[in-house]
């Protein structure tokens, strides 16, 4: 059963402190990871992908990738009020034309004021 | 370009009775999935289909559910004879075709409400 792992939270930081989401995966031949936030009542929506070792940036959110830890991570910098919601995280397994996504169950971010 | 659409955004069945979701992909996509979300508790796969072929339905519950993607309109999920427990956050998402994935695109939900 391929998995993917997420603490739950809630995990509260203060506003303007770095918030960092964790998530590990099963399938080592995953290649594709990808970050959803998740407003309560509303639909999951992609803010990060990766794909390679490493880190990617987008504006405050940076995503890192380990492959060889099975490791995949969110860090928030400078948390504002408005990014309390639920981070999925999502992984691609599949082959060939089929792409299956795993997500984990979420963790609950609370930024602070 | 729109997103992906769902209707209706809200639908109230009587147990017993038949509930049809509808998911139209993003221009483009030929992927469709569903999910069904309790409050307060994570995505669960449902079901995956290209047009016109059901991928991976290893989700779905073996009966009264069922799913399609005809190769001209929008998916369709169907849940016959519905019960209190199918009251729940159905999602469509969809993503495109060919080379390497990029993620999927959700649609705003249909919350069922079964009374």
């Amino acid at each position: 059963q391929k998995e993917v792992e997420q603490n739950s939270g809630p995990l509260s930081v203060p506003e303007g402190a770095i918030a960092s989401l964790n998530c590990t995966y099963s399938d080592r031949g995953s290649q594709s990871f990808f970050w959803y936030r998740q407003y309560s009542g509303k639909s999951p929506e992609l803010i990060m992908s990766i794909y390679s070792n490493g880190d990617k940036e987008d504006g405050r959110f940076t995503a890192q990738l380990n492959k060889a830890s099975q490791y995949v991570s969110l860090l928030i910098r400078d948390s504002q009020p408005s990014d309390s919601a639920t981070y999925l995280c999502a992984v691609n397994i599949g082959e060939r034309g089929t792409y299956k996504y795993i997500f984990g169950t979420g963790t609950r971010l609370k930024v602070l004021a | 370009n729109a997103g992906v659409m769902q209707n209706p955004r809200h639908l109230v069945r009587r147990r017993g009775q038949e509930a049809r979701l509808r998911c139209s992909p993003m221009k483009g996509h030929s992927h469709v999935y569903w999910y069904r979300q309790l409050p307060e508790e994570g995505l669960k796969f449902m079901v995956y289909l290209q047009k016109e072929n059901i991928i991976d339905e290893s989700g779905m519950p073996k009966e009264r559910f069922s799913a399609e993607f005809p190769k001209e309109g929008p998916s369709i999920l169907r849940i016959q004879q519905v019960v209190r427990g199918d009251s729940a956050a159905y999602f469509c998402a969809s993503s495109p075709p060919g080379g390497a994935p990029v993620g999927q695109f959700f649609g705003p939900g249909t919350r069922l409400t079964v009374l």
